[in-house]
């Protein structure tokens, strides 16, 4: 059973980067059949795609954030990671990692459990 | 960039209800288009793929249909347990994916 658990800091501070990783278990995050992405939800909100990485490093990110966001994989801790630079209130979130697999139509297979993350002084 | 509307935003039902949620997106998206339910405080949980494909572990209740730019979710008879807030997800254009803004369905 795939798992994907988010981790980092809670609080960050305005004009400061926000930086999450996610720990993948259960499978590789090697296989070529996935893409590996972030998702945000405000409270209270919908849900924003945030961006994506493919096995070999290649990204794609949502236009809105592109500019702020840096998404990375380590194959070798079978983790992938989230930046997003001089963040303000606006980026307080529940952020979600998640597994998009190309088969079936390039859905959200599997999802991490969601970390707060509130951007406050 | 692709934009998705889902109608209502809101309806109240009762167990037992048929209730039918709508999506539309601003552009043909073929049949790329995705169903999620989330519940309060949960992460969204994958129903309906391509349109129409029932993921696995899905209650056959649910059911999804369309291609182009309309699209419908079904539940056929709902349950206390399907209270939730529901999204529909393009997965057509790059680089990449769009939410529908999500359809709450509270009880009657």
């Amino acid at each position: 059973q795939v798992q994907l658990q988010e981790s980092g800091p809670g609080l960050v501070k305005p004009s400061q980067t926000l930086s999450l990783t996610c720990t993948v278990s259960g499978g590789s995050i090697s296989s070529g059949s996935y893409y590996w992405s972030w998702i945000r939800q405000p409270a209270g909100k919908g849900l924003e795609w945030i961006g994506r990485i493919y096995t070999s490093g290649s990204t794609n990110y949502n236009p809105s954030l592109k500019s702020r966001v840096t998404i990375s994989v380590d194959t070798s801790k079978n983790q992938f990671s989230l930046k997003l630079s001089s963040v303000t209130a606006a980026d307080t979130a529940v952020y979600y990692c998640a597994r998009v697999i190309l088969s079936l139509g390039y859905c959200f297979d599997y999802w991490g459990q969601g970390t707060l993350v509130t951007v406050s002084s | 960039d692709i934009q998705m509307t889902q109608s209502p935003s809101s309806l109240s039902a009762s167990v037992g209800d048929r209730v039918t949620i709508t999506c539309r997106a601003s552009q043909s998206i073929s049949s790329y288009l995705n169903w999620y339910q989330q519940k309060p405080g949960k992460a969204p949980k994958l129903l309906i793929y391509a349109a129409s494909s029932l993921q696995s572990g899905v209650p056959s209740r649910f059911s999804g249909s369309g291609s182009g730019t309309d699209f419908t979710l079904t539940i056929s008879s709902l349950q206390p347990e399907d209270f939730a807030t529901y999204y529909c997800q393009q997965s057509y254009s790059t680089p990449g994916f769009t939410f529908g803004p999500g359809t709450k369905v509270d009880i009657k």
